[in-house]
Order: C-alpha cells, then structure tokens, then sequence
C-alpha cells in the first residue's frame, strides 16, 4: 500500500492564480480531510469528507474548495491563492471519525507570493 | 466546543532525561485523545491514543501518556530521552463530531 500521497510536493504561486493539490489514498478509508500547518498555530482543518459525495467545513475553509467523487481521492483546490495561503498542507484519510487514527500524506509545501 | 492547549512550545532535555510534555483538552463529551509525532520534513505519524478503558496508554518508540479525566489533561512522557526523540509533538482531541483539533505542538530538543 502506498498510503496518503501527496502531490506536488512543493509549489509557488503568484497571487490571484489558482492551483488544485492532490491527495489519493489505497486504504479504502471513508474519512478524509485537509489540513494546513503554519508556525506556531499547528494544524487547522480545512475541509473534511466523510465518504463519496458528502463534503463539509473545518475551522479556515475560505479560499479553498474540495469535491469528492470518489473514496480515493479528495483534492483541494485553491481559487485564487493569496500570500495569507503560504503554508504546508497535509491530506489525511481514516476509516472512520471519532477515535480512529488519521494517516496522513508527506505534506504539500506552498509558497504564494 | 473541543479545545486542545499544549503547554511550552519548546521543551529541552538532556539525553536520558525524563520526557514530558502537557496536554489539555477541552469537550463536552467523553473525548478520544491522541498524540503524534513528527519529524522534519515528514507528515504526521501516531504515537499513542485513548479512547476508552485504561487510563494509561503505551505507545511506540517508549512513550506513554495517562488520560486524567478529572485534571482534563493528557500528558506526554517518557523515562529516558534519545536523540531520536527530537521532533514536535502534537495533542489532538475528537469527540463525537468528525474533526480531529489539534493543539499549536511543542518541539522537543534533545542535548547529548
């Protein structure tokens, strides 16, 4: 199994430009989320998806927006990148919600300017 | 509302030196408590987590961590510090809603 992956794995916007960072996962997992880790303020959730179809908000989902077609994937897209984006986001899959441990990809590192 | 604070963002100890690092969390509900681990450059990884039952739970790499519901905390330790240890930890708390929130992390450095 390749896990959570990730891609790419860096990247640098101009500002107003709009991108789409990818997450794929092998392990049939129902959950998956977005997160973005910035210094000093940890992880934040950005958006989360429960299975196929279903999509809500985490705690700083403006500017960004998720679909999910299908179990495997969950991308991420960016509408129009702003230099407050500037961060590294993590992708993370479980096979359910509350107590289940979340396996998270290698991280996208994204610099807008 | 779940809430988790981590306190120290910076934590230092010489190698063999006991570990701890503090976690407190906030819900409403009985919560399910976690602590990971990462490494530079690297995603997140578990190292230990409550749900239910014993309060104290072992994890990898030697650590433990004991969940004081009475105190609401759920504290990070190990008896003897390795160079290997050095890293950031992050607490994070569940309930019964589908978001897993995660305190700011202390990083741990470890001195020979």
């Amino acid at each position: 199994n390749a896990g959570v992956t990730q891609t790419p794995k860096f990247q640098v916007l101009k500002t107003g430009q709009s991108m789409t960072l990818q997450c794929a996962q092998d392990m049939n997992h129902e959950y998956m989320s977005w997160y973005r880790q910035d210094p000093g303020m940890g992880l934040r959730l950005i958006h989360y998806s429960v299975g196929a179809g279903i999509t809500d908000q985490g705690e700083v989902p403006n500017g960004y927006n998720v679909s999910r077609s299908t179990t495997e994937d969950f991308p991420l897209r960016l509408l129009s990148a702003a230099p407050s984006q500037t961060s590294v986001y993590f992708c993370a899959s479980s096979p359910g919600t509350s107590g289940y441990e979340q396996y998270f990809g290698p991280g996208t590192r994204l610099t807008v300017t | 509302a779940q809430s988790v604070t981590q306190l120290g963002s910076h934590v230092s100890v010489s190698e063999g030196a006991l570990v701890l690092l503090r976690c407190n969390y906030s819900s409403s509900v009985p919560p399910y408590l976690f602590w990971y681990v990462q490494y530079p450059n690297q995603g997140l990884q578990l190292l230990l987590k409550y749900t239910t039952g014993a309060t104290l739970v072992k994890g990898i790499n030697g650590f433990e961590a004991e969940f004081k519901k009475s105190e609401t905390s759920f504290h990070l330790t190990k008896p003897s510090a390795h160079m290997s240890d050095a890293a950031e930890y992050f607490c994070a708390v569940s309930d019964n809603t589908d978001k897993l929130i995660f305190g700011t992390g202390t990083r741990l450095q470890v001195f020979p």
